[in-house]
């Protein structure tokens, strides 16, 4: 399977604040996508990061808050803007394998203060 | 609305011990359902479930779905303490939106 990396491992910022989060993958794929994991809570989608084109936002998501950008077939980036104390999560990119399998990056764990 | 439940919520055995670990889903057409394993951040792929009543198995691991009664089982045999960890269910769907359902979650603690 594709070796996924995310970086930062982790961060602590400042309210107001904004936080990029950098995803590669070794090969090449078509579907990526953006998940947050919120403290104690399961994983939720936040948005299918499409190569040469918009993002497509899940309900409760928008674009001014987590823009995503995906110029290619192996890289993405989720920026978290404006940050607040409820926006400390665990953010994971993701990418769908050719037979439908799903596999999560390393995952990144913000701290908003 | 598309719904994954997981039960227990949580579960503590002895090393050894087998466990078993269900989901149960309603979601409008349906393409898949998967396990993971989360440790630290990273949910870790185990399995991907399409067809009713065919095993999958990976060492002490093995999982079935069932279509009719919409649920899925997680076996794990001869517990070791490092299975202790989350065990994640997620279902995705075969048209409309890409994304994997998640179930809460299953905590397993194994004591040596």
């Amino acid at each position: 399977s594709a070796v996924i990396s995310q970086k930062p491992s982790r961060d602590i910022c400042q309210r107001g604040t904004s936080l990029t989060i950098q995803c590669q993958v070794d090969s090449q794929v078509t579907m990526m996508f953006w998940y947050r994991q919120q403290p104690g809570q399961s994983l939720t989608l936040i948005a299918t990061a499409n190569q040469g084109s918009e993002a497509t936002y899940e309900s409760g998501f928008v674009i001014d808050k987590f823009p995503i950008s995906r110029p290619n077939l192996t890289f993405s980036t989720l920026t978290v803007s404006n940050m607040s104390p409820e926006d400390s999560s665990i953010y994971l990119c993701s990418l769908r394998s050719f037979w439908d399998e799903q596999f999560f990056g390393p995952g990144t764990r913000l701290t908003v203060l | 609305e598309d719904k994954v439940v997981q039960s227990p919520l949580s579960l503590v055995v002895h090393e050894g011990d087998t466990v078993t670990l269900n989901c149960s889903y309603e979601v409008t057409n349906f393409r898949s359902l998967l396990w993971y394993k989360q440790e630290k951040k990273a949910p870790t792929f185990l399995f991907m479930l399409t067809s009713s009543g065919i095993e999958k198995k990976s060492g002490r691991l093995s999982s079935i779905l069932d279509k009719k009664e919409l649920f899925s089982i997680l076996n794990i045999t001869a517990t070791q303490t490092g299975d202790s960890a989350v065990y994640l269910c997620a279902v995705g769907r075969r048209q409309g939106a890409q994304k994997l359902v998640f179930g809460q979650g299953t905590r397993l603690t194994i004591n040596p």
